[in-house]
């Protein structure tokens, strides 16, 4: 069974601050791994996404994660905050299977904060 | 490419009532997905389609929760008596078999009075 720990369910940085979003995941199999953002009553927006390959990926909006197997961790970062980036981010696992991706299991989520 | 649609985008019903939610996928996706998010929680897979087949359904679906696909296509999410408890966001996603990414429609929100 694989699960998501999202450390942080609030977070506040300055604007202009780095951003650091922390996900452990635990997975019987090499994992793929997801960031989605969630702005209020909306659907969620893919940000990156690790399948295999090169361990450090680039998402849309200036966000970067790296995939350390050894930590089991998928941490978000983005070097400099805009008041855009407020929103809840959610990191998602998924176990790879001959047909693609399948469901996806969700941690719960951290909420961002811009301060001004 | 419009993305994916839910309708209704809100829903409020007396408990006891059915409601009746729709999915309609990114056109060439034949796969369809169903998630649940309660508040202050990230979604929770419910059931997904391959074509019209529903290939695997969560312990979250209980027997007032079907889901057809009937051709393919759009999807429909019934809730049959409902209860203060199904108050969530039914979030709808698609993708092409093979594929990795998930798209996602922007839900519809159920309140169960």
């Amino acid at each position: 069974a694989q699960s998501v720990t999202q450390l942080g369910s609030h977070v506040s940085v300055s604007e202009g601050a780095l951003v650091l979003l922390r996900c452990n995941y635990s997975s019987s199999v090499p994992p793929y791994l997801f960031w989605y953002v969630q702005y209020p009553n909306q659907g969620l927006q893919l940000l990156l996404k690790y399948t295999t390959g090169a361990t450090l990926v680039k998402g849309i909006n200036g966000f970067e994660a790296e995939f350390k197997k050894s930590e089991t961790s998928f941490h978000l970062t983005k070097p400099s905050a805009h008041m855009s980036d407020a929103a809840e981010y959610f990191c998602a696992v998924s176990e790879p299977t001959n047909f693609g991706n399948e469901k996806l299991t969700f941690g719960t989520g951290t909420r961002l904060t811009i301060i001004p | 490419d419009t993305g994916v649609s839910q309708d209704p985008r809100h829903k409020i019903t007396k408990r006891g009532q059915n409601v009746t939610f729709r999915c309609d996928p990114i056109s060439e996706h034949n796969r369809l997905y169903w998630y649940r998010q309660t508040l202050g929680q990230g979604p929770e897979f419910l059931t997904y389609f391959q074509n019209e087949a529903q290939l695997e359904k969560s312990r979250l679906l209980s027997d007032r929760f079907s889901a057809e696909r009937p051709k393919g296509s759009f999807s429909t999410l019934e809730i049959q008596r409902t209860e203060q408890g199904d108050s969530a966001m039914y979030l709808c996603a698609s993708s092409l078999v093979g594929g990795v990414e998930q798209y996602f429609g922007p839900g519809t929100r159920l309140t169960v009075t």
